[in-house]
Parts: structure tokens; sequence; C-alpha cells
């Protein structure tokens, strides 16, 4: 079984600071995790994805997550902060081999204040 | 470049009414999914197709129909609508399959608003 933890619902975080955005996984495998972004009344898109290559994946508009083996964490970070990064980040993780759900995480809504 | 397309946006019905949502996609994908969002329970998936002529239950399956008649199409059906079936319904596509060791990455519609009365 596969599950997905997302450490905070709410973050909130001044224009031009650093994000840090929490995720723990539990999978019986060697999972594929990804972040997905939804701003205000769209659909999900994809920030970035780890898939057993480099273990630091970089993704879109600044955004970067270290996989953690040993620690079980996905953590999605980004130096500095802009407006436009007001959203819900949802975390993902995926089981390989045959057809298992994708599960999703409850998803953390940033806050940037200016 | 449509990728996903949700048809219709928003609709209100009735309890007891029934309707179909409809997802396109443009992308040639084989797998195609729907999803449920609610506050705070993350996406749930409701059913999936792994190719033209089939389907699977997900998650939460029931009260809930679906068809894949042609591949870039994929239609969600409510026969008779709960209050509990208010959500924000999200179609997605793929071209790997959920787990497969292709890192499946999933294109998202822009989602349909169901209110049930």
């Amino acid at each position: 079984a596969q599950s997905v933890t997302q450490l905070d619902s709410h973050v909130s975080v001044s224009e031009g600071t650093p994000v840090l955005l929490r995720c723990n996984y539990s999978s019986s495998y060697s999972p594929s995790l990804f972040w997905y972004v939804q701003h205000p009344n769209k659909g999900l898109q994809l920030l970035l994805k780890y898939t057993s290559a480099a273990t630091l994946v970089k993704g879109i508009n600044g955004f970067e997550a270290e996989f953690k083996k040993s620690e079980t964490s996905f953590h999605l970070t980004k130096p500095s902060a802009h407006m436009s990064d007001a959203a819900e980040y949802f975390c993902v993780v995926s089981d390989p081999g045959g057809y298992q759900k994708v599960t999703f995480g409850i998803g953390t809504k940033l806050q940037v204040i200016p | 470049n449509a990728g996903v397309t949700q048809t219709p946006k928003f609709r209100v019905l009735k309890t007891g009414q029934s309707m179909t949502l409809l997802c396109a996609q443009d992308m040639n994908h084989e797998y195609m999914y729907w999803y449920r969002q609610d506050p705070g329970m993350g996406l749930r998936l409701i059913h999936y197709s792994v190719g033209e002529g089939t389907t699977a239950k997900g998650e939460v399956p029931d009260g809930y129909n679906v068809s894949r008649l042609k591949k870039q199409n994929f239609l969600l059906g409510l026969e008779s609508a709960a209050p509990s079936q208010t959500s924000v319904y999200f179609c997605a596509s793929s071209s790997f399959g959920q787990g497969s060791s292709g890192a499946n990455v999933l294109t998202f519609g822009a989602g349909s608003r169901l209110t049930v009365l």
C-alpha cells in the first residue's frame, strides 16, 4: 500500500522569502513522486517529478524537490517566493508495475504576503 | 494545443437528476481518468480507462458510470444525482498507465464544478 502525507494544510510566506512545503510518503516499492500545482479555478499542472534518477529534482518556476529515501520525504522548496506562487500544491506518489493507483496528498495552500 | 477539455464547466442539478460530463483529449493518450476533488481530501479516483472500449473502477466508483467509445473521449455519468456528489470533477489523461515504470505524468482538464441540491 502507498500513502502520502502533506504535513501542512496552509503555509504563509512573505514575498521574497524561501518556500518549504513538506511531503512524506510510504511505499512498498521504489516509487515515482510528483508535485503538482493548482491555481484558483484551474486544473492541476505538473511542477516536477522524481523517477529514481537524480535525487534533487528541478521543476518549473524555480521550484525543486529532494528525494530522501532514509526520511521517506520529498519536500518542495523555492529560494524566493513570488506573488504568482500563491496556489495549492499536491504531492503525489505512484508505485511502479501494473495499474496501481496514483495517490494524492490532501494539498497545501500557499499564501504569499506582499 | 487544447490538451484536455472538460464540458460543462459548471452545472447545478436537483437530487435524482442525471447528467453526463464529457472529457476530450487531443494528445493521443491511451489512458484517461476521472477524479473528484473535495476539500481536505485531495483527489480521489472515480474510474479510469486504459484504452478505447475499456473502463475500470477506481477508489470511489459508486453512483457513477463511464464510457470510452472513442480513444479521445471519456464520459462520466451520474444516473441519479445525490448531494454527496457535489464536488469538482477533474479529467486527466496520460501516455503511460498509472503506476507503470514510465513515471506516469497526468495532464488535467480545468475541472467541472457540480452542485447537487
